[in-house]
């Protein structure tokens, strides 16, 4: 199975700072990564697919970079609503598999 | 609009059964795959199966294979995840999830349920 390893699992940041998470893929898996931010209580939203794609109705601030085995995610001006949990799936073998998640927290 | 709606969690004893349905609505069921995701309480999220539009491929994580069953009835626009020899480590909420694509590969996950809490517990 191809192992996801995603960073940090957790950081702490400021409104307006740029947030940078990676994923690490343990062998190629093209563009076939795909991020998803899932709030407290909440179901997950897709945020990018293919890597770097960002869906209909994602704010602009989000954008995502990579290929190959490693990936990124970036908040370019992290704002209020984007305190969460993300997590990079990886859709270019079977079985599919998520990274661990990283936590998005108020410093 | 989409909507995916679970049902059928419960709790249940270690080496138990328990069937989860998934009632879809919204979009033309029988050409998208359908996936069951979990997550167990304060974790990630863990895939666990999937069934191609047509019911005629499935796949499964590691950890399930040979004890949870996937299957669907596209005249009932129903998937279901069939549940035995359930352990501890199958606690979690099951969601059901909308494939962007027939395929299990190289598509995304679109539409989410709400999710269904399976407790296996004595």
């Amino acid at each position: 199975a191809v192992r996801m390893t995603q960073s940090p699992s957790s950081l702490s940041a400021s409104i307006g700072d740029r947030v940078t998470i990676t994923c690490r893929a343990s062998q190629d898996i093209g563009s076939y990564l795909a991020w998803y931010q899932q709030k407290p209580g909440k179901v997950p939203n897709l945020l990018i697919s293919g890597a770097s794609t960002v869906q209909s109705g994602v704010p602009l601030r989000f954008s995502g970079s990579g290929s190959g085995t490693d990936f990124t995610l970036t908040i370019s001006s992290l704002q209020s609503e984007d305190f969460a949990t993300y997590y990079c799936l990886q859709s270019y073998n079977n079985p599919l598999t998520f990274g661990g998640g990283t936590k998005v927290e108020i410093k | 609009q989409v909507q995916l709606v679970e049902s059928g969690g419960g709790v249940v004893q270690p080496g138990g059964s328990l069937r989860v349905s998934c009632a879809a609505s919204g979009f033309t069921f029988s050409s998208y795959g359908m996936h069951w995701v979990r997550q167990a309480p304060g974790k990630g999220l863990e895939w666990v199966a999937f069934i191609r539009y047509d019911g005629s491929n499935k796949y499964y994580a590691d950890s399930v294979k040979g004890r949870l069953t996937i299957s669907r009835d596209n005249s009932k626009n129903m998937v279901y995840l069939q549940m035995n020899s359930l352990r501890g480590d199958d606690t979690g909420v099951y969601y059901c999830v909308k494939c962007t694509g027939g395929e299990v590969l190289l598509n995304d996950f679109d539409y989410w349920g709400q999710g269904t809490l399976v407790t296996v517990s004595s």
